[in-house]
């Protein structure tokens, strides 16, 4: 089965300092889908990130970067210079290939705090 | 931009009363997919449609929770009886294809079982 964990529950920085939420997956599958999510306050899920299974290229999107390390079964997450408007929880998700069904296998999410 | 829409924003209900959610996807999205997201924690696949067939109800409480897509459009979730352990946001999200750069979800309906 499928499964996602993000150890950290809640990480508070100060604004501007960088900061990495740590995701690690486990599946049988071969063929897979990794994602990241924020979920500001209002509540609504926003997509981040998609990486399929074959694509270990580290990207970058601005201030935000995602380390992508199979070996370690890890898509980590970091912040670069957080600002105020990071302040969310983030989930990183988990969708396997094979099969018509593909539904994301959420992690219970890390929960970012940037004090001013 | 094109949205999930979902209603109600808010419902609030009684215990062994029914209650039903809906969901409108984005415009030719085939794959539609309902999650509930207890608090402090992660969303949890309840159902996946493709068009109007199920592909996965694995997780769906079925001695009480139904859930339709009559026309392969809008969808439908329905929870008959609630109990209090149902208080969550239910979230709708939907995909052009399982090829799709990223799901889209709607902004949930926030439950409240008294």
């Amino acid at each position: 089965a499928q499964k996602v964990t993000q150890a950290q529950t809640e990480i508070s920085v100060v604004e501007k300092e960088d900061v990495t939420l740590d995701c690690v997956y486990e599946t049988r599958d071969t063929t897979y889908y990794l994602f990241w999510y924020k979920q500001p306050p209002s509540g609504e899920l926003v997509f981040l990130i998609r990486r399929n299974s074959f694509d270990e290229q580290n990207e970058i999107s601005g201030r935000y970067s995602w380390n992508f390390q199979k070996s370690t079964s890890s898509f980590n997450f970091t912040i670069t210079a957080s600002q105020v408007v990071d302040s969310a929880v983030y989930f990183c998700a988990l969708s396997e290939a094979g099969g018509g069904a593909d539904g994301l296998t959420f992690g219970k999410g890390t929960h970012l705090i940037i004090q001013p | 931009e094109a949205e999930v829409a979902q209603s109600p924003r808010y419902k609030i209900t009684e215990k062994s009363q029914a209650v039903a959610f809906w969901c409108d996807p984005i415009s030719g999205h085939a794959t539609l997919y309902w999650y509930r997201q207890i608090l402090g924690q992660g969303p949890e696949l309840l159902v996946q449609f493709q068009d109007e067939s199920v592909v996965d109800d694995s997780q769906l409480p079925k001695d009480r929770f139904s859930a339709e897509r009559l026309k392969g459009v809008d969808s439908t979730l329905k929870i008959q009886p609630a109990e209090l352990g149902d208080s969550a946001m239910y979230l709708c999200a939907s995909s052009a294809n399982r090829d799709s750069y990223g799901y889209t979800f709607g902004s949930g309906t926030r439950l409240t079982v008294v």
